[in-house]
């Protein structure tokens, strides 16, 4: 079953302009990730948050955990056309084994 | 430095077949997981290997058994593949508990 649900499914802007994609979840973590999908190709990891950080930073992207309202949020600034890709969030929730476990994923596109 | 390598890339195979799937990590990783994923499903996760000489199920194990053949190698096999079976399967690896995973670039696999 998904731990993670990523928000909105789909989403579509204009090179230049910030992307947020949301990913709530419904258990207890010890971190939270965020990958990107191109097309075709395996997942890449960008950022990985723990249950004790509340914001990261790596280049253009920005992470936010909140562990209160079991939600994050993944920003890229400044978007690129080479930015259109699916991301994906994955929990690794709390206990022993932090197996990662995927949303469903965002799939976006930047128009140049 | 290849990272995780899955092969084959591509596979088609009739109902009732069966095949193994490689996977190989040059990264001295601990942990190695074996994903599938499928339009609108994100990555469910089908075995895990925490360490060499242990492997685990995961979400979907049903129809697929697994090899943790050294710390490098871990295998996916379909003893009787079903057209259920048609999905893109990724390996992945990762060093430690709270560490991110590396994903080969994946097998797609196809089931007639």
């Amino acid at each position: 079953s998904q731990q993670g649900e990523e928000d909105p499914q789909a989403l579509s802007i204009q090179e230049g302009e910030n992307a947020t994609m949301n990913c709530s979840y419904k258990t207890s973590i010890n971190n939270l990730q965020w990958y990107r999908q191109n097309s075709g190709r395996g997942l890449v990891h960008l950022i990985l948050i723990r249950s004790n950080e509340r914001e990261k930073h790596s280049g253009r992207l920005r992470v936010t955990l909140d562990t209160s309202k079991k939600s994050s949020s993944l920003l890229i600034t400044a978007s690129r056309a080479a930015d259109t890709a699916s991301y994906f969030c994955a929990t690794a929730s709390s206990g022993g084994s932090y197996i990662p476990t995927f949303g469903r994923g965002t799939s976006l596109i930047v128009h140049p | 430095n290849a990272g995780v390598t899955q092969t084959p890339k591509f596979q088609v195979l009739k109902t009732g077949q069966s095949m193994t799937l490689q996977c190989a990590q040059d990264m001295n990783h601990n942990s190695m997981y074996w994903y599938r994923q499928d339009p609108g499903m994100g990555l469910r996760l089908i075995y895990y290997s925490a360490s060499e000489g242990t492997t685990d199920k995961g979400e979907v194990p049903n129809g697929y058994n697994v090899s943790r053949l050294n710390k490098r190698e871990f295998s996916l096999r379909l003893e009787s593949a079903a057209p259920s079976q048609t999905s893109v399967y990724f390996c992945a690896s990762k060093v430690g508990k709270d560490s991110p995973l590396h994903f080969g670039n994946g097998t797609r696999l196809t089931v007639t």
